[in-house]
């Protein structure tokens, strides 16, 4: 059902850094913004980035969004513990509908 | 601080209905468009439905489309989600989520807890 790909895992050491692709196409990434959502194990999911490189108050700044075309990319780095989490990424879509990505799982090595 | 607290969820036969509620608070709360996204067990995010923040715009997701409704009341800062014909495929965490914004096209910014629900 979803419309986005990411890939299923990335993983790297404390202190490194990850990146999480999101692919889509003209009718949702290409021409909407995209925001991107954390899930820590057991709760529920918070934004994390929003219009595509916008961080909410207290998002600390090794979190960033990127976009180009019809792709958009996460990246993480200072990779800590607490960070061990699904990512999702998000958009509208022109058949009116909202998208999000497959999921990628951080694990910290 | 903004709050967004769910409920209604419950175990149910399929085919029957049920009807969830999301209760708001810290925020005003006709001037935001809200999302109800679910989360079956094991699985990703899917998008249900979209409210504008004067219910003049609703959208659904074509996997509930004709079998679930969404609506909201601004008197009473509650958003609601009738849910028909339920399927087992239907049984998952209903989560209401605040827009960024009035229209139904902005990110998802506030999240509540969820409520489950389980057709079986």
């Amino acid at each position: 059902q979803s419309v986005l790909t990411q890939p299923p895992s990335v993983s790297a050491a404390p202190g490194q850094k990850v990146t999480i692709s999101c692919s889509g196409s003209n009718s949702n990434i290409g021409s909407n913004y995209v925001s991107w959502y954390q899930q820590l194990p057991g709760t529920a999911p918070k934004l994390l980035i929003y219009e595509n490189n916008k961080r909410p108050s207290g998002i600390p700044d090794r979190f960033s969004g990127s976009k180009s075309g019809t792709s958009a990319t996460l990246g993480i780095t200072g990779l800590q513990t607490g960070d061990e989490a699904d990512y999702y990424c998000g958009t509208w879509d022109s058949s009116l509908s909202a998208v999000f990505g497959t999921g990628t799982k951080v694990t910290v090595l | 601080q903004v709050q967004l607290v769910e409920s209604g969820g419950g175990v149910v036969q399929p085919g029957r209905s049920l009807r969830l509620s999301c209760a708001t608070s810290g925020f005003t709360f006709s001037n935001y468009a809200i999302y109800w996204v679910r989360q079956a067990p094991g699985k990703g995010l899917e998008w249900v439905a979209v409210i504008s923040y004067d219910g003049n715009n609703k959208y659904h997701a074509d996997s509930v489309k004709g079998r679930f409704t969404i609506s909201r009341d601004n008197s009473k800062n509650t958003l609601y989600l009738q849910m028909n014909s339920l399927r087992a495929e239907d049984t998952a965490m209903y989560h209401c989520v605040r827009a960024g914004g009035p229209h139904y096209y902005y990110y998802m910014d506030v999240w509540g807890k969820g409520t489950t629900v389980t057709v079986s």
